[in-house]
């Protein structure tokens, strides 16, 4: 299967610190990526949606000024959660998109745990 | 916001097969039904998907219905690594996550 990689898996930053999390697909070229966070005990909620090149779609109530994400290539996005605070602490988790045929095919991190001291 | 219904919870015995079940009673005629599983503190694993026929792969059967608003995935032969956290979803263009089944397989 598809393999997608995550940078750092887990990361602890002071706040008022800016933290960045980078998601690579190996061994395919995604022509979509998602970011998800996940709160202990809760569902996975996704925050945003982006295409190589393009801006970033945020979900409704996702802080698009705290959450900077940059869809350089193909392989390759970033998420930066700037100034962070103690109530960003999640499992940040992201995924990549590729059309195989007429189906698409959605692949997951292993995600990075962020904690906010 | 998720628009499928899955139960909270299920046990199974280990070997058994386990069979979770999913509402999607709103699906539209052109999207998928997928199917994930998150083992703890992983990103989620993709298992299967269908649109309306029965699908078979290596880890798992997908039934749907016939008027597809609902369907069931099973786990042929259930092991304790197959305990987890099972998503059911629409494919809408993007995957929305509800509250899953936790599946408990017990020895």
């Amino acid at each position: 299967g598809a393999v997608v990689s995550q940078h750092p898996s887990r990361v602890i930053c002071k706040s008022g610190t800016s933290v960045k999390i980078e998601c690579r697909s190996l061994d395919f070229q995604a022509t979509t990526m998602f970011w998800y966070r996940q709160f202990p005990k809760q569902s996975l909620m996704l925050m945003a949606t982006s295409n190589e090149g393009s801006k970033a779609t945020y979900e409704q109530g996702v802080e698009k000024d705290k959450f900077l994400i940059n869809h350089a290539s193909l392989t390759l996005s970033t998420l930066t959660v700037t100034s962070a605070h103690p109530e960003d602490s999640s499992f940040y988790i992201c995924s990549a998109r590729r059309l195989a045929g007429r189906v698409h095919e959605q692949y997951f991190g292993p995600g990075t745990r962020l904690t906010v001291t | 916001d998720a628009k499928t219904t899955q139960p909270t919870s299920m046990d199974c015995a280990e070997g058994r097969a386990a069979n979770l079940p999913c509402n999607h009673s709103t699906i539209s005629g052109n999207e998928y039904v997928y199917w994930y599983r998150q083992i703890h503190s992983q990103g989620p694993q993709y298992i299967i998907h269908g649109l309306k026929n029965n699908e078979t792969n290596e880890m798992a059967s997908l039934i749907i219905t016939e008027d597809r608003k609902s369907s069931t995935l099973i786990l042929p032969h259930a092991t304790l690594r197959d305990t987890a956290v099972y998503y059911c979803i629409e494919y809408t263009g993007k995957l929305i996550f509800g509250q899953g089944t936790t599946l408990q397989v017990k020895p």
